[in-house]
């Protein structure tokens, strides 16, 4: 079965630290993983999207990075801002077989940032 | 360009009543998705349109939910009648390809259902 693991389930940083965020993942076959970020009240927003072949890939202050070896990915977020309270969840592409997406979902981790 | 819209925003019903949810998605985008995401977990599919055709349907409680999308372009969700574990935020989401690696999913706000 396709399954979706991030950690931690929550955390609590003070603005300016940096973090990470980790997602294990048991897809396949795989396609493409995705970090979504969700704040409250909207609907998720992509930050980043890597293939087979990407090992790293930034969006300003948010660097993912993949080990398709070890199916592992994270999100390090430096500098932190209040504004980066939200829930960040991981998004693993199966090939597309039967037509469907095959997208498996993580339950996310919850990001507060403190002042 | 606009995103996707979902109406209402929120909405409270008493269990045993029905109630209907709507959303247009982004212009252009042949593949609809309506989710589920109860507090605290990431959203599950419930259904995946391609144009007006159902592509996955799997997911849905089909005794109680129903969807359609009957023009290829805004779509509705219903629940007939409405159970206390159906409280949670329905996101509406759509994209360009099927089959494309890139197929990136835009989200609406949601909606969220609070079933007393």
């Amino acid at each position: 079965k396709n399954q979706v693991e991030q950690s931690p389930q929550s955390l609590i940083i003070l603005e300016g630290k940096n973090c990470t965020l980790q997602c294990n993942y048991t897809v396949s076959p795989f396609s493409n993983l995705r970090w979504y970020k969700q704040d409250t009240g909207r609907g998720p927003v992509s930050l980043t999207i890597m293939t087979f072949s990407e090992n790293t890939k930034s969006n300003g202050r948010y660097t993912a990075t993949l080990d398709a070896d070890t199916k592992q990915s994270s999100l390090h977020i430096t500098a932190s801002q209040l504004s980066d309270s939200a829930s960040y969840i991981c998004v693993v592409s199966a090939r597309p077989g039967g037509g469907a997406d095959g997208l498996t979902f993580g339950k996310g981790t919850h990001l507060i940032i403190q002042p | 360009e606009a995103g996707v819209a979902q109406s209402p925003r929120y909405k409270i019903i008493e269990k045993r009543q029905s109630v209907a949810f709507w959303c247009n998605p982004i212009s252009g985008h042949a593949t609809l998705y309506w989710y589920q995401q109860i507090l605290g977990q990431g959203p599950k599919l419930l259904i995946q349109f391609q144009n007006n055709g159902v592509v996955d349907d799997s997911q849905l409680p089909k005794d109680r939910f129903s969807a359609e999308r009957l023009k290829g372009v805004d779509s509705t969700l219903k629940i007939q009648p409405a159970k206390l574990e159906d409280s949670a935020v329905y996101l509406c989401a759509s994209s360009l390809n099927l089959r494309g690696e890139d197929n990136e999913q835009f989200f609406g706000p949601g909606t969220r259902l609070t079933v007393l």
